[in-house]
């Protein structure tokens, strides 16, 4: 059981650049997270999806975008990569529930230039 | 707006000497208020749940303690493996289950 992954771990994007990060979990679980970790911030939500086909706006969604067309997968999008966006980048799930707890993934070390 | 603040920053202690973490919380409804442990290099590891005020939970040598406005991490007798950064985040009744994460408290236990 993997749980979830996230692919890349790691990418070194040139400002302007566009990419995508993948978050894949196969626990069925209808929530989906995606949190930045920056130093003496803690994790901050991006994006989040409470379902397939539906995304929203978290605390700083500006310069990125989601979607969820399957279930299992939560991707990531950067269209024109800045150097704000260097960050450690964090994908959870979560089952429906009561306080259920959120599985995270390994993480993906971005860094823009 | 939902608030997460730990303190301290950064502990150092040395192996079998008892200490406590600190997480300050504002939420409008509280539903949950979780404890995670984080790796160097890797992702978040869930250690316990806490709904209401005067709840306790404990896990070998970690024990989670809540109270209205803050919640505890005791570590007892701590061992080198112990060393992490551990992060404090509430769920707030009104949210899509989303966390709101404090800045962590990063451990070091010394043998």
């Amino acid at each position: 059981n993997a749980g979830v992954t996230q692919t890349p771990k790691f990418r070194v994007l040139k400002t302007g650049q566009s990419m995508t990060l993948l978050c894949a979990q196969d626990m069925n679980h209808e929530y989906m997270y995606w949190y930045r970790q920056d130093p003496g911030m803690g994790l901050r939500l991006i994006h989040y999806s409470v379902g397939e086909g539906t995304t929203a706006k978290g605390e700083v969604p500006d310069g990125y975008n989601v979607s969820r067309l399957k279930k299992q997968n939560f991707l990531l999008g950067l269209e024109s990569a800045a150097p704000s966006q260097t960050s450690v980048y964090f994908c959870a799930s979560t089952k429906p529930g009561h306080s259920i707890e959120a599985f995270f993934g390994q993480g993906t070390r971005l860094t823009v230039v | 707006e939902d608030q997460v603040t730990q303190s301290p920053e950064a502990l150092r202690l040395q192996e079998g000497e008892s200490s406590s973490l600190n997480c300050s919380y504002t939420v409008s409804g509280l539903r949950g208020l979780f404890w995670y442990r984080q790796d160097p290099g890797k992702g978040p590891e869930f250690l316990f749940t806490l709904y209401s005020a005067g709840e306790e939970k404990e896990k070998e040598r970690l024990k989670a303690t809540l109270t209205k406005k803050e919640s505890f991490l005791h570590i007892t007798a701590p061992k080198p493996e112990d060393s992490a950064t551990y992060l404090c985040a509430v769920q707030s009744s009104g949210s899509a289950r989303q966390l709101t994460f404090g800045s962590g408290t990063q451990l070091t236990v010394l043998p």
